[in-house]
């Protein structure tokens, strides 16, 4: 099974500063297959970025997503403040089954 | 606009089983792939279950493999995911959600969740 690991676990940010969350897989992946997922509290998660770097529809350009191989990165340029979430990383890349990440959690400071 | 919404849930004694269900609109249901993922509290996500959009191909993470059994019904828009021999570790949010149309096991779209609560 492919394990997904997210750092930092905690991100303590200002408003208008810039996230950088990373997540490493344990196998490679192909770019095609790992996505974002923001979850606001008491919501369901939503897709943000999928392909490595492809925003899903609706999604703000201050959301970008880079990476190949092992090491994967989700970048928020200006964060606004309904940015403050909790962000998975998720691996399509194996038949008949995915994985997420455990999530990272980015707060106001 | 699309929508997925799931009920069922509640309160479930260890042991018993339940259906969980999906109703799904804003979308032509039949030519989607559906999927479960389940969230326990203060925890991460899980994906549990994958259907074909005709209901003949089916998969399962193998920690609910022989214990839950997805569904669906493309004249009612629904998808359903039965579970058995409910366990305290059974406990979550489950949410019902919608393949991509290109990848299988990409979400492009969630339910608001069903919570099962498993307790004595």
């Amino acid at each position: 099974e492919i394990v997904l690991t997210q750092s930092p676990g905690t991100l303590s940010l200002s408003p208008g500063e810039r996230a950088t969350l990373s997540c490493k897989s344990s196998q490679t992946i192909s770019s095609d297959y790992l996505a974002w997922y923001q979850q606001k509290p008491g919501q369901a998660p939503r897709l943000l970025i999928y392909a490595t770097s492809s925003r899903a529809t609706g999604i703000p350009d201050r959301f970008s997503g880079s990476g190949s191989g092992t090491d994967f990165t989700l970048t928020i340029s200006r964060l606004e403040p309904e940015d403050f979430a909790i962000y998975y990383c998720q691996q399509y890349d194996r038949s008949f089954t995915c994985t997420f990440g455990q999530g990272t959690k980015v707060d106001i400071k | 606009e699309v929508q997925l919404v799931e009920s069922g849930g509640g309160l479930k004694q260890p042991g018993g089983s339940l259906t969980l269900s999906c109703a799904a609109s804003g979308f032509t249901f039949d030519t989607y792939e559906m999927n479960w993922v389940r969230q326990a509290p203060g925890k991460g996500l899980e994906w549990i279950s994958h259907i074909s959009r005709s209901g003949k191909t089916i998969y399962y993470a193998d920690s609910v493999r022989g214990r839950f059994t997805i569904s669906r019904d493309n004249a009612k828009n629904s998808v359903y995911l039965q579970i058995t021999g409910l366990r305290a570790e059974d406990t979550a949010v489950y949410y019902c959600t919608r393949s991509s149309f290109d990848w299988l096991f990409l979400f492009d779209r969630w339910g608001q969740g069903t919570l099962v609560s498993v307790s004595s």
